[in-house]
């Protein structure tokens, strides 16, 4: 199988206040994770290319101070939203990608809502 | 030109129906192919992928490559309204640099008439 989990699946905090999230493959070894944004009724939006032991490659518009991506190991990538704000308000998905394909397998997603 | 497009739709067909749902890209150098399925409110689930010139078949579903006319497809057969989703096809290019990034299509909705 292909499983890859998201801790929280959803989660409230308050403006200004920083969320962390956790993005786990739990069978397989992923050197490459990706997080996605994903507004109501909208496409995916790719925030960032994570590589284990490397820094995250964001993409245009994306602001790497505000998002940040920590891959330690092969199996775990976080994305911390820090001085979180309503429009930061969505639904973040992160995917990993098998070393030996590039078959991406995505987790549950986390729902954030700031107040 | 995007560089994956699809019909946002939506797609309704009846139930029992063969479901088609079509994927053009722009980089012919092109190299995996991939659909996916998304219910609403939920994230994308692999369903097929395809690597080849030809059909690849998985139960009911048949994924179509056509490379030569930058062209993918996915066939469901026997359609379920269970199969009401929007389906997103992802594409990877062929680059030198950049890790290979998958684009995803803005995707397709089915909606199957019971």
């Amino acid at each position: 199988g292909a499983v890859v989990s998201q801790h929280p699946s959803w989660v409230i905090c308050k403006s200004g206040t920083s969320v962390k999230i956790e993005c786990r493959s739990l069978d397989f070894q992923a050197t490459t994770m990706f997080w996605y944004r994903q507004f109501p009724k909208q496409s995916l939006m790719l925030m960032a290319t994570s590589n284990e032991g490397s820094k995250a490659t964001y993409e245009q518009g994306v602001e790497k101070d505000k998002f940040l991506i920590n891959h330690a190991s092969l199996t775990l990538s976080t994305l911390t939203v820090t001085s979180a704000h309503p429009e930061d308000s969505s639904f973040y998905i992160c995917s990993a990608r098998k070393s030996s394909s590039y078959e991406q397998y995505f987790g549950p997603g986390t729902r954030l809502t700031v107040t | 030109q995007k560089e994956v497009e699809q019909n946002s739709g939506p797609l309704s067909v009846p139930e029992g129906a063969i479901a088609s749902l079509n994927c053009t890209y722009s980089d012919r150098g092109s190299q995996s192919f991939f659909w996916y399925r998304q219910y609403s409110g939920k994230s994308p689930e692999l369903i097929m992928s395809i690597y080849s010139n030809g059909d690849k078949e998985d139960g009911r579903f048949t994924a179509q490559l056509n490379k030569a006319s930058q062209y993918v497809s996915l066939l469901i057969r026997d359609s379920q309204p269970s199969d009401s989703a929007t389906y997103l096809c992802a594409v990877t290019p062929f680059r030198n640099t950049g890790g290979f990034k998958t684009i995803f299509g803005a995707g397709t909705r089915l909606f199957v008439k019971a």
